[in-house]
């Protein structure tokens, strides 16, 4: 099946400091990323949509500039997540549709970040 | 507004027993539904997914139901396994193909040996 890779799967950084996220499909072109946020013991929420060339576009209560998604290229999408503090510390998932599979999502593994 | 539920929260079984896990959905016009399993600390397996136009699909020891019109789906376990511990998670795609997932609130199924 489809493959989507997400790096780094642990970040643990200082308040302040900006971290990068990426999230890559490996075998097939995705038009459309989602980057979803997952607290503990809760479930998947969605942050944004993300497309190739285009701005993403934002779920309520998500800050757009706080959360900066950038979809350069059909294969790799990233979030930065600026000026990070502690309340930030949660699990992102990536997932990466794919348009020649009926639009079925492809998960990333979830990057786990820690703000101290 | 457009939800989605599973009930229960948390399910402990023994070893052996075949289990139903529970998913509704408030808005019926689904495009797609969709399982998945998740472990601690990890990302999402995709287990089964459901067309709006299908009753169910079969994978393994696995089945999911899809009933529309009540805005429920099921998915039921047979012979449960140690190995099947996990999250189970149900998300609905609704409208066109090219609308977001909405998760529901999964279901922590231990299953005992």
């Amino acid at each position: 099946g489809a493959v989507v890779s997400q790096h780094p799967s642990r970040v643990i950084c200082k308040s302040g400091t900006s971290v990068k996220i990426e999230c890559r499909s490996l075998d097939f072109q995705a038009t459309t990323m989602f980057w979803y946020r997952q607290f503990p013991k809760q479930s998947l929420m969605l942050m944004a949509t993300s497309n190739e060339g285009s701005k993403a576009t934002y779920e309520q209560g998500v800050e757009k500039d706080k959360f900066l998604i950038n979809h350069a290229s059909l294969t790799l999408s990233t979030l930065t997540v600026t000026s990070a503090h502690p309340e930030d510390s949660s699990f992102y998932i990536c997932s990466a549709r794919d348009r020649g599979a009926k639009n079925i999502q492809y998960f990333g593994a979830g990057t786990r970040l820690s703000v101290l | 507004k457009q939800e989605v539920t599973q009930i229960p929260a948390a399910l402990s079984v023994p070893e052996g027993e075949n289990l139903v896990l529970n998913c509704s959905f408030t808005d019926s016009a689904i495009y797609n539904l969709q399982w998945f399993r998740q472990d601690p600390g990890k990302g999402l397996t995709s287990l089964l997914l459901i067309q709006s136009s299908q009753r169910e699909q079969t994978s393994g020891r696995l089945n999911a139901s899809l009933d529309k019109s009540s805005g429920r789906s099921t998915l039921y376990i047979a012979a449960s396994q140690p190995g099947d511990s996990a999250t189970y998670l149900c998300a609905v795609t609704y409208g066109g193909a090219t609308n977001k997932l909405i998760f529901g609130t999964g279901t922590l199924l231990a299953v005992q040996p």
